[in-house]
C-alpha cells in the first residue's frame, strides 16, 4: 500500500469554478502535510502546509485535514487557466529522528478550461 | 523564488558513466534533501544532509552518494549510470533546525541516460 495516494486525474474544471483535490495517507502517525504545485517541466512549488485537523485558508486555497479518516484535501476557488498543473500531496510521515523525507503522492493533474 | 539553485539544468550521459549534480541553498538553510522524479511520478526521496552529515536515506543503491559543504552547497553523485536513472533530480532545502519540515525546491536537473 502506498503511503500517500492521489487520483492521477486529469481533473477538469471550468474557469472560475472550485477545484477539489484529494489525498489519502496510510500512516496514522503522520502529523503534517504539504501541497505543492508543479507546472509541466518545472519543479514543485510549495502552496501550503497543514498540521491540525480542520481547515486552513490562504487566499484562493483551502487545505482540509481529517486525521480520523486519514485524508487531506486542497480546494482551489475561482480557478483561472493558469492553475492548470499537477498538484502533489506530501507528508514526512511520523517523526523518526532520522531526517524528514517527504513522501509524495503521484500527483493529480488539474486542467482549468476556458 | 526559493533561493535554491541547481546546475546544470540539463545533462545527457551514457550508460556506465558517472555524474555530479550541484545545488546551492540559501544562507541559513542547514538541511538539504535530494529527490528523483521520474516522468509521471511524484518525487522519490534519495537522501538528506544536515550540517554536512547524512541524516536519512531512501531506497536507493550506494552508487547514489552525496556531500554537503559548509557554504550551503551540496552535490549528488551517481556512479555507473543506468537507463532508469533518467529523471528530474531535485534539491530541496529547509530552514535551520534539524527537524524543520518545510522544504523548498530548486529548479531541478534533467538527466538523460542513453
Amino acid at each position: 500500500q502506498k503511503e500517500v495516494e492521489q487520483n492521477s486525474g486529469p481533473l477538469s474544471v471550468p474557469e472560475g469554478a472550485i477545484a477539489s483535490l484529494n489525498c489519502t495517507y496510510s500512516d496514522r502517525g503522520s502529523q503534517s502535510f504539504f501541497w505543492y504545485r508543479q507546472y509541466s517541466g518545472k519543479s514543485p512549488e510549495l502552496i501550503m502546509s497543514i498540521y491540525s485537523n480542520g481547515d486552513k485558508e490562504d487566499g484562493r486555497f483551502t487545505a482540509q485535514l481529517n486525521k480520523a479518516s486519514q485524508y487531506v484535501s486542497l480546494l482551489i476557488r475561482d480557478s483561472p487557466p493558469s492553475d492548470s498543473a499537477t498538484y502533489l500531496c506530501a507528508s514526512p510521515g511520523p517523526p523518526t529522528g532520522g531526517g524528514n523525507k517527504l513522501t509524495f503522492g503521484t500527483g493529480t493533474q488539474l486542467k482549468v478550461e476556458l | 523564488e526559493t533561493g535554491v539553485t541547481q546546475s546544470p539544468t540539463h545533462l545527457i550521459k551514457t550508460r556506465g558513466q558517472q555524474v555530479t549534480l550541484r545545488c546551492s541553498s540559501q544562507s541559513g538553510h542547514n538541511t538539504v534533501s535530494w529527490y528523483q522524479q521520474a516522468l509521471g511520478q511524484g518525487p522519490q526521496f534519495i537522501f538528506q544532509y544536515y550540517r554536512e552529515e547524512e541524516n536519512g536515506r531512501g531506497n536507493f543503491p550506494p552508487r547514489f552518494s552525496g556531500l554537503q559543504f559548509p557554504n550551503y552547497s551540496s552535490e549528488l553523485n551517481v556512479n555507473a549510470l543506468e537507463l532508469d536513472d533518467s529523471a528530474l533530480y531535485l534539491c530541496a532545502s529547509s530552514p535551520s533546525g534539524r527537524d524543520e519540515e518545510t522544504q523548498y525546491f530548486g529548479p531541478g536537473t534533467r538527466l538523460l541516460v542513453l
